[in-house]
Parts: structure tokens; C-alpha cells; sequence
């Protein structure tokens, strides 16, 4: 597609409840990666994915965040008995390789509510 | 420990009224300094790299300059729709996903 695109725009959840988020990157590119962005915080990195390679996962915060990337394209991050402290904006970037160096492209995000 | 830090957190400016926004870091053998602009409700967009101290880069009236220390956002006669959350990022010494800084929110009044 022409951009990274990432479902839901916005999830209301309950407490204790799971959810999922997904995100298409731009097609060809190979890195995929995961951020959190809370009220007056800075991105907060949480997972990279970079073609049939094992992902980073050393910015997810525990054990209830999951993510996955089918056939290298789509990806799903779950979020498990969510909590209050969940609620943010969770935006996907891609990129065409797996390096740091290189251009990020933004989703619009997906902004969690937890109640 | 890597670390990016972007001043003023905050900064409002009279439209035409130029000025300039910090972003420090700390990581070793830099590999590329990333500015990007993020409008509310939107994900973060692209604006420069830089790679070397003395580089700069322009584009319309933003430019960007690097030392060995720092990066400079300088805005020069801004217009209202320069208002956004402006961001500088960095790669780790290690791993591939970029260190942001908190950003600075600018607002540039009529």
C-alpha cells in the first residue's frame, strides 16, 4: 500500500480484557517495528522485526505483550489482561532494511483506552 | 546509556519570530541523527538525517545542523502550520530501533 496502515484507530477495552492491534506496512519493506507512545512520554520502543529473522523483543514490559509477523507483512501486537496502564497510542513503522540508519515510516496509530 | 534529550519541552512563537530547537545525545560513533514532525492524531514524518558534525540540511524554512554533541532545528519566519510536536532520534550502539527524545511542541500563533 502507500502507507503504513494500522487497525483499530481507536479500542476502548475493560480491564483484565485482551486485545489485538494490527498494522500493513508498506509493501517491500522488510523491518517492521513497534512503539508506544503515552501522554507527555517519548516513543517508547517495544518490538522489531526484521524479514525471517528472530524479532527484538527487548522493549516489550512484560509478559502480556506478544507480537507476530505472518509471511513478513502484516503484524499483530496482543496485549494480554490489559491494564490502566496500558492506555496509550501504539504506532508501527516500517522500513525498507533492517538497520537503524534507515527512514522509519509511520502508521497513524491505534490509540488504547483502558478503563 | 543511550540517551536523547530535546529542548524546551515547549515553545510558543509569534508567526515570522525565528528560533531554534535543541536535541542532545549521548551515544557513541553516531550513525545518523533523524528529526521528524508529528501533528496531533498522527504518527511521527520524516523531516532530515544528519550523518557528521558541520552537515546541515534545509527544507523550507527548517533547517537542521549537527555537532558532535547536538542537533539544531532552527525555524526560521514560521508560518501557523509549522505547529506540530517536533522529534529527534538516534540509533543505539547496539540493535536497530531508534532512540527518541520527548519532543518539542511548537506552537506558532498568527
Amino acid at each position: 500500500g502507500a502507507g503504513v496502515s494500522q487497525s483499530p484507530s481507536n479500542k476502548v477495552t475493560e480491564k483484565g480484557k485482551d486485545v489485538e492491534l494490527r498494522c500493513d506496512p508498506i509493501s517491500g519493506h522488510t523491518a517492521l517495528y513497534w512503539y508506544r507512545q503515552s501522554l507527555g512520554q517519548g516513543l517508547e520502543f517495544l518490538i522489531y522485526f526484521q524479514g525471517n529473522s528472530a524479532p527484538d523483543k527487548s522493549g516489550l514490559p512484560s509478559d502480556r505483550f506478544s507480537a507476530e509477523r505472518t509471511g513478513g507483512s502484516v503484524s499483530t501486537l496482543t496485549i494480554q489482561r490489559t491494564q490502566q496502564e496500558d492506555s496509550a497510542v501504539y504506532l508501527c513503522a516500517s522500513s525498507r532494511q533492517g538497520s537503524g540508519a534507515n527512514v522509519l515510516t509511520f502508521g497513524a496509530g491505534s490509540r488504547l483506552t483502558v478503563l | 546509556e543511550d540517551q536523547v534529550t530535546q529542548s524546551p519541552e515547549a515553545l510558543r512563537l509569534q508567526e515570522g519570530e525565528s528560533s531554534s530547537l535543541n536535541c542532545s545525545y549521548t551515544v557513541s560513533g553516531l550513525r545518523g541523527l533523524f528529526w521528524y514532525r508529528q501533528d496531533p492524531g498522527k504518527g511521527p514524518e520524516f523531516l532530515f538525517t544528519l550523518y557528521s558534525a558541520g552537515e546541515e540540511k534545509e527544507k523550507e524554512r527548517l533547517k537542521a545542523t549537527l555537532t558532535k554533541k547536538e542537533s539544531f532545528l532552527h525555524i526560521t519566519a514560521p508560518k501557523p502550520e509549522d505547529s506540530a510536536t517536533y522529534l529527534c532520534a538516534v540509533p543505539p550502539n547496539s540493535g536497530y530501533a531508534l532512540n527518541f527524545g520527548k519532543g518539542t511542541s511548537l506552537l506558532v500563533t498568527p
